[in-house]
């Protein structure tokens, strides 16, 4: 079964500040996604990273695949309050299933 | 344009009673998939369903059953409610010939069981 890893877990950091979350997978897979979920509230989707190399940025988020390493990054520049969520990666397998990681809770300190 | 809709947002059961939770997908998609989310965890996969045909199943027992009816709507069953079903179950929806755009996320129901 494809197992899904994130780390950290629980991220505090102070504003201004850069990090990466780094999200590792157990078997082959050519399509990785990542989503922030804010407390009580669904999943918006924020990447769609879709072959090896894939970059994608969208303001202070970065997020990027090496499906060779099974690794995806999603890198956080200057970081800013409003950050602050839950970052779930989604890595698809057979039949299009997503196997979602374990979470990373960001909370980004002024 | 409405995106998927879940109802109802909040759910209180008693243990070993049943519960049926609806989705309406986004306009456009024609795929529904349910995912069970544990408090603190990531989204577990239920089951997918598309042309009305159960097409994908994940890790549930029978007790987790589904519909889709022709307008692409979805149902979610419980039966003999277990106090480990308390979680957020979330619809998704995406178009079934376009699965790189990946799934659009409903608000979700919190069903609580006591």
């Amino acid at each position: 079964e494809l197992k899904v890893e994130q780390n950290p877990l629980f991220l505090s950091m102070q504003e201004g500040k850069n990090y990466t979350i780094y999200c590792n997978y157990s078997t082959t897979s050519d399509r990785l996604y990542w989503y922030r979920q804010d407390p009580g509230k669904s999943l918006e989707s924020l990447f769609v990273l879709l072959s090896n190399g894939a970059v994608k940025q969208e303001g202070r988020l970065m997020a990027s695949l090496d499906t060779k390493a099974r690794l995806s990054t999603l890198h956080i520049t200057a970081a800013v309050h409003d950050l602050s969520a839950t970052y779930f990666c989604a890595v698809v397998h057979t039949g299009n299933q997503f196997y979602f990681g374990t979470g990373t809770s960001l909370t980004v300190i002024p | 344009d409405a995106g998927v809709t879940q109802s109802p947002t909040h759910l209180i059961k008693t243990r070993g009673q049943q519960v049926t939770l609806r989705c309406s997908p986004k306009s456009g998609h024609d795929t529904v998939s349910w995912y069970q989310q544990a408090l603190g965890q990531g989204p577990q996969f239920i089951f997918q369903y598309y042309e009305e045909e159960e097409r994908q199943r994940g890790n549930f027992p029978d007790r987790f059953s589904g519909h889709q009816f022709p307008n692409y709507s979805s149902e979610l069953n419980v039966n003999a409610l277990l106090l480990g079903d308390s979680a957020l179950y979330l619809c998704a929806s995406r178009t079934w010939g376009m699965p790189n755009y990946g799934y659009t996320f409903g608000s979700g129901t919190r069903l609580t069981v006591v």
